[in-house]
């Protein structure tokens, strides 16, 4: 039972390059959520999707976009990557909205 | 949307002092009051939480108080040890409801030998 799981690990993009961000649960939970964390700071929300099928945007979702592919699983694009983007993404997941998270192991990623 | 704020921003204690972490919040609706710590390189992992019908909960040396009046409530920390050291974060919520999904900025807890 591995819970969440995010891939890559790290990734080192150029300015301009585009990539995905991977998430997967196996807890069947319904809500899974994108955040970034920027060194030292806190966890500010990209984008959520409630249930399947849904998503919605949060506090910081320009440069982004997202994608439910099924219950299990919620993608994260940068289409046209950018330094500022520069940070530690997390993929977490609730039973319902708005209920205790449970974090994947985050992926960090530079943009060059 | 909803305002979080957490004091202190750090905290350097002894080991086996108590530290206490508050989170105010602005959003009278919420009624879900987790505590997360989020260890150097790690994810954040819930270590306690509350919901608005309860005024304190309490799993050994770790408790949280709500003072809903007042929008704040805070995690107690006793008999601190330094694998305590990590940032923690309060992350208020209206339970099962799309709210606005905001984490405080973290109390960086450093415990000292």
């Amino acid at each position: 039972n591995a819970g969440v799981t995010q891939t890559p690990k790290f990734q080192v993009l150029k300015t301009g390059q585009s990539m995905t961000l991977q998430c997967a649960q196996d807890m069947n939970h319904n809500s899974m959520y994108w955040y970034r964390q920027d060194p030292g700071m806190g966890l500010r929300l990209i984008y959520y999707s409630a249930s399947e099928g849904t998503t919605d945007k949060g506090e910081v979702p320009n440069g982004y976009n997202v994608s439910r592919l099924n219950k299990r699983e919620f993608s994260l694009r940068l289409e046209s990557a950018a330094p500022s983007q520069t940070s530690v993404y997390f993929c977490a997941i609730t039973r319902t909205l708005g209920e205790t998270q449970y974090f994947g192991p985050g992926t960090r990623l530079l943009v060059l | 949307g909803e305002n979080v704020e957490q004091h202190p921003s750090t905290l350097s204690v002894q080991e086996g002092d108590s530290a206490v972490i508050k989170c105010t919040y602005s959003d009278s609706a919420s009624n879900y009051f987790p505590w997360y710590k989020q260890e150097l390189g790690k994810r954040p992992q819930l270590i306690i939480d509350i919901r608005s019908n309860v005024g304190e909960k309490k799993d050994q040396r770790i408790a949280v108080t709500l003072n809903k009046t007042a929008k704040h409530f805070s995690l107690h920390i006793t008999e601190t040890q330094p694998e305590d050291s990590a940032v923690y974060f309060c992350a208020p919520r209206v339970d099962g409801t799309a709210s606005k999904l905001t984490f405080g900025t973290g109390t960086r807890l450093q415990v000292t030998l």
